[in-house]
């Protein structure tokens, strides 16, 4: 069955510090890649997208993510972390034929001053 | 900037009464998605129109929950008769095309007492 897993439920770091949150997915072809944001009380806001091409992908606020079909992951990074960020961040996937947006479970981030 | 535009962002009421949630995509967007999202269950997708006709709506249950799009404008998901348990945050997606990234509303908090 088609999923996508995010290991990470909660992540702590440091303002400042590097970051990356990890996503892997089970497709049989390469899926349609998202990450996106959600801030409290909000609904979810796309940071960036893999459709085809450059495996690595930028999106807003500086966050990117690399694509590697040989791991099956998407990972998120940022190289220095803003009070800002901390938010849940959601991987999801749409593969071509299906209608459904299969989610993660989401990755909460926590940012320490 | 464009928004997809949630009505009534909170909204508080009894089991038993009909509970009508709003949303109107983004002009010109022609795939409208309903999620439902708790903390047990993350997000799931309710159900899913191209061009205002339902292609999707496995997730939903079907003997009190109904979403339609009266108008290009307009989509509603209804409840009825509301139970406690569909207590949750309700969001609307809509995007240009499938598989195309979907864009967020701020969703509907229902909370049925």
């Amino acid at each position: 069955a088609q999923s996508v897993t995010q290991p990470d439920i909660h992540i702590t770091v440091s303002e400042g510090a590097s970051l990356e949150l990890r996503c892997n997915y089970s497709y049989g072809a390469t899926p349609y890649l998202f990450w996106y944001v959600q801030s409290p009380g909000q609904g979810l806001q796309l940071l960036l997208k893999y459709f085809s091409g450059d495996t690595l992908v930028q999106g807003i606020k500086g966050f990117e993510a690399e694509f590697k079909r040989s791991q099956s992951s998407f990972n998120l990074r940022k190289p220095s972390v803003h009070w800002s960020d901390a938010a849940e961040y959601f991987c999801t996937a749409f593969s071509g034929g299906y209608n459904k947006l299969i989610f993660g479970a989401g990755t909460r981030l926590a940012v320490h001053p | 900037d464009a928004r997809v535009t949630q009505t009534p962002r909170h909204k508080v009421t009894e089991m038993g009464q009909e509970v009508t949630m709003r949303c109107q995509p983004i002009l010109g967007h022609n795939t409208v998605f309903w999620y439902r999202q708790t903390m047990m269950q993350g997000l799931e997708l309710l159900a899913y129109f191209r061009n205002r006709a339902p292609l999707d709506d496995s997730g939903m249950p079907k003997d009190r929950f109904s979403a339609e799009m009266p108008d290009a404008t307009l989509a509603t998901l209804k409840i009825q008769p509301s139970e406690p348990r569909d207590s949750a945050v309700y969001f609307c997606a809509s995007g240009e095309l499938t598989g195309q990234p979907q864009h967020f509303g701020d969703g509907t908090r229902l909370s049925i007492l």
